[in-house]
């Protein structure tokens, strides 16, 4: 258990539908990180957030967003869903400080977009 | 912009054997991480070993070691032997100092065999 969870496990919704997704990282974890690992894409860096505030966006569709809140947990909004959305969207929160800069991930959610 | 390259999609070995997994990548950074993923049929994502490109010591966890070669841009991971359980799909990742997202590889199904 790497302490970093993910709610829901899985998500069936259809097309043009919007889903969150939310994130809650390791305790004393200040940044989380958003990916998509899906089949023909593989795993896909999406969103950077620390201490509240955006640090970096990868290949994130403008029709996603994230946030962090103030507790520190994370949302990334998935709108106007199409199939090709379908994927297992992982967070991660990161240890930082000595040598220990690592990014430990949560169990992921499964998003089925029918 | 870093790329990951993991050049075998597939191997195999028999159960108490050891095996190596291959990655290079392609940066222009002198301080960065690199790190070996393992995601069994679960999905989790799961640290397995990290290395900071700034120690020259190969990283050792237990029965996984690194073998980093910084000037040819080699990070491979041995695993002795081999159980069961380490089965499953495994990760190369690439990460920078400052910007933090990581950059990870198509990634290596191993299965082993009784």
């Amino acid at each position: 258990d790497s302490g970093v969870t993910q709610t829901p496990k899985h998500l069936i919704t259809a097309t043009g539908q919007r889903v969150t997704l939310r994130c809650s990282p390791r305790s004393g974890d200040l940044s989380v990180y958003w990916y998509q690992q899906s089949l023909d894409q593989g795993l896909q860096f999406l969103i950077h957030y620390y201490n509240g505030e955006e640090r970096a966006k990868g290949n994130i569709l403008e029709r996603f967003s994230a946030q962090q809140f103030p507790d520190l947990h994370s949302e990334l909004n998935l709108s106007s869903l199409e199939l090709g959305d379908s994927a297992l969207y992982f967070c991660a929160s990161k240890v930082t400080g000595g040598d220990t800069d690592t990014q430990y991930f949560g169990p992921g959610t499964r998003l089925t977009v029918l | 912009a870093q790329t990951v390259t993991q050049s075998q999609p597939e191997m195999s070995v028999q159960e108490a054997e050891t095996v190596t997994l291959s990655c290079t990548y392609d940066t222009s950074e002198s301080n960065y991480y690199l790190f070996w993923y393992k995601q069994p049929p679960s999905r989790q994502m799961i640290l397995v070993i990290r290395q900071e490109a700034y120690k020259q010591q190969n990283a050792t966890e237990n029965r996984f070691s690194v073998n980093f070669q910084k000037a040819a841009k080699s990070f491979s991971l041995k695993i002795s032997d081999s159980q069961l359980g380490d089965t499953a799909m495994y990760f190369c990742a690439f990460m920078k100092h400052v910007i933090n997202d990581m950059r990870f590889g198509a990634g290596t199904r191993l299965t082993v065999k009784p």
